[in-house]
């Protein structure tokens, strides 16, 4: 079955510190992932994805996430962590079917950064 | 440059009520998901639909869900005789058409919908 999962429900990183959420996956064929947040009350915002390429994808907030095919993960990754960095993030892989496609998401990863 | 819209942002019903829960997806995107969040819990995808089809309803509950998307006008989610099980956001997606694996979803603001 085509599934991405998050191991961790929570993460806490002091401030200024470098911080990762880990996220793999299992697909046939290519994979195409991404990476989204959620604040509280909103909806999902989109970070990054990757698709083909360079494995270090940069995106939004100064986020970046390393594509590594060997041990099928996306994590995501952010040198030095921000307070308004706190929220829920999704990691989601697109399956590509037959004649359609669809994004499956993880179950999200809590990230908290203390002052 | 209107993104996702879904309306009504909270929507409250009684046991037994109907809800519709409408999306307008972005201009010129012809597919559209929709997906359930529980309570600090994660997204499950729903439907998936393009103009007038049904392409993958593997996450809908076989009863009283249905979803459209007609030629015109948004996708609605309804749920028939709501039971206070459905309370949840329920947020909807849209992604250009076939061709575009590559290309993101972008979701709306959710509808937190309330069964009393």
């Amino acid at each position: 079955a085509q599934s991405v999962a998050q191991p961790e429900d929570q993460v806490n990183v002091a401030e200024g510190n470098p911080l990762t959420v880990k996220c793999t996956y299992s697909v046939s064929g290519n994979p195409y992932l991404f990476w989204y947040v959620q604040y509280p009350n909103r909806g999902l915002q989109f970070l990054l994805k990757y698709i083909t390429g360079d494995n270090l994808v940069k995106g939004s907030y100064g986020f970046e996430a390393e594509f590594n095919k060997s041990q099928t993960s996306f994590h995501l990754k952010k040198p030095s962590a921000l307070v308004s960095d706190s929220a829920l993030y999704f990691c989601a892989v697109r399956v590509v079917y037959s004649s359609a496609s669809k994004i499956i998401f993880g179950s999200g990863t809590r990230l908290s950064i203390r002052p | 440059n209107a993104g996702v819209m879904q309306n009504p942002r909270h929507l409250v019903r009684r046991r037994g009520q109907e809800a519709r829960l409408r999306c307008s997806p972005v201009k010129g995107h012809s597919h559209v998901y929709w997906y359930r969040q529980l309570p600090e819990e994660g997204l499950k995808f729903m439907v998936y639909l393009q103009k007038e089809n049904i392409i993958d309803e593997s996450g809908m509950p076989k009863e009283r869900f249905s979803a459209e998307f007609p030629k015109e006008g948004p996708s609605i989610l309804r749920i028939q005789q709501v039971v206070r099980g459905d309370s949840a956001a329920y947020f909807c997606a849209s992604s250009p058409g076939q061709g575009y694996g590559a290309t993101e979803a972008f979701f709306g603001q959710g509808t937190r919908l309330t069964v009393v």
